[in-house]
Parts: C-alpha cells; sequence; structure tokens
C-alpha cells in the first residue's frame, strides 16, 4: 500500500503545453511538499502546504501553480512548459510543519521536447 | 553561500567502511539528517541527529558531528551492494513562523564494488 503516489510517473511533452502531476498520500500527514530534481541530482523545495494552506513558496515561476484540495492530496500544474522544467518532479508529506522526516514518492520524470 | 556540500562521487569494496562528507551552513540548524535514493526511488530518510549531540550510532550508521566546523558525516561499516545510492545530507533551515525547510546537500553517490 503506497504511502506517498504521484502520477504520472513519466511524462512527455512539447515546449508551450500545459500539463499536470498529481500527488496523493495516505499517511494521515498535515504538511506536503513538491521537490524538483535536476539532471545533476540537486534537490530543491519548491511548495510546501500545510492543511491545504500554502507555507513555503520559493522562487519559482508562475506557471507553476500547486493545488491541494485536501490535505491529502496536492498536485502541481506547470503552464507553457519550457525546456528547463525538464526534471523529476517528487511529492513528498511530513506529519507537521517542522518535521524533517519526509515521506518521498516514486517522482515523476518530466521530459520536455 | 545557501548551499549544502557534498563530495560527488564515493567508490569502495564490499565489506569496506564508506564514510561520506557534508558541509552545512546554518548553524542554527536543530536536526541534521541522512537521506538515501536508491535508482529510480525517491529519497528515504537513513537517520538523524540533533545539534547536541556529537554522536549518533544506528546498526551499521555512525553519525558524526562538527558544530564548530558545520561538518556532518556519515559512515557506513561493512558496506554492502544494496548501499549503493546517492546519499544526502539535509539541514532544516528555518523558514518562518513555525516553518522550516529541509536545504538538501549536493548529494554522493556511492558505488560499492563487489
Amino acid at each position: 500500500d503506497t504511502a506517498v503516489s504521484q502520477t504520472p510517473k513519466y511524462l512527455v511533452t512539447q515546449m508551450g503545453n500545459d500539463k499536470s502531476i498529481k500527488c496523493e498520500q495516505n499517511l494521515g500527514h498535515d504538511t506536503m511538499y513538491w521537490y524538483k530534481q535536476d539532471s545533476k541530482k540537486f534537490l530543491k523545495i519548491m511548495f510546501s502546504y500545510n492543511n491545504k494552506e500554502l507555507i513555503i513558496n520559493e522562487t519559482v515561476p508562475n506557471r507553476f501553480s500547486p493545488k491541494s484540495p485536501d490535505k491529502a492530496h496536492l498536485n502541481l500544474h506547470i503552464n507553457s512548459l519550457e525546456l528547463g522544467d525538464s526534471a523529476v518532479y517528487f511529492c513528498a508529506s511530513s506529519q507537521e510543519l517542522r518535521a524533517g522526516e519526509l515521506f518521498f514518492g516514486e517522482g515523476s520524470r518530466l521530459t520536455v521536447l | 553561500g545557501e548551499d549544502v556540500e557534498q563530495s560527488l562521487f564515493l567508490s569502495v569494496r564490499e565489506g569496506d567502511s564508506s564514510v561520506i562528507n557534508c558541509t552545512y551552513t546554518d548553524s542554527s540548524s536543530t536536526y541534521l539528517y541522512w537521506y538515501k535514493q536508491e535508482p529510480g526511488a525517491g529519497l528515504q530518510l537513513l537517520t538523524y541527529i540533533f545539534s547536541n549531540m556529537d554522536m549518533k550510532q544506528d546498526q551499521r550508521l555512525t553519525v558524526l558531528l562538527n558544530k564548530k566546523d558545520k561538518h556532518l558525516s556519515l559512515r557506513i561499516a561493512d558496506t554492502q551492494t544494496g548501499d549503493s545510492a546517492i546519499y544526502f545530507c539535509a539541514e532544516a533551515r528555518y523558514y518562518g513562523g513555525a516553518t522550516n525547510k529541509l536545504i538538501f546537500g549536493t548529494g554522493t553517490l556511492l558505488a560499492v564494488q563487489p
């Protein structure tokens, strides 16, 4: 029974398209995150939500819009995709805001052509 | 700077000890973490250390913390081929209000030769 699940696992699309990645956690956690991992494996936080409220919003282009319909779900919508958006996007969750133990999904590999 | 630095690559033989090093930046970080990423998977927490400790041992894993130098290390005893992965250190950096954010290091690829 997967704790943090993301779909799709792979996404290949053309520049300029709009795409979404969905994330769900069944751990009962209050906080969810999106991280981006680039081709050099650098991992950087993009957003965090706590009980559906946006808490962390790093310097991310406006083309990226997270949405949390409830505390078990955090989706990421990306408009007008660019080549530089190609990366692996990881969803994660933690029990609370200050927790350092994050539970990660398996990642969604986005390739923009 | 903001970066949490690690060496890129470490190669060891099966049965040897591995030592992965990390230099972090925020002296006020209360917890420091080690995560493991296997190929094609997400990160998984291995262990953590509270900032008022110098050392923590957890089975084959030993974490050493030098607060003065902001240096963290992870020692894996009797390294096995299944330990081959990327290892990330992370510091919990205060963000604001009641929030920390985890800043991950640059990652160290550990290759274990049979």
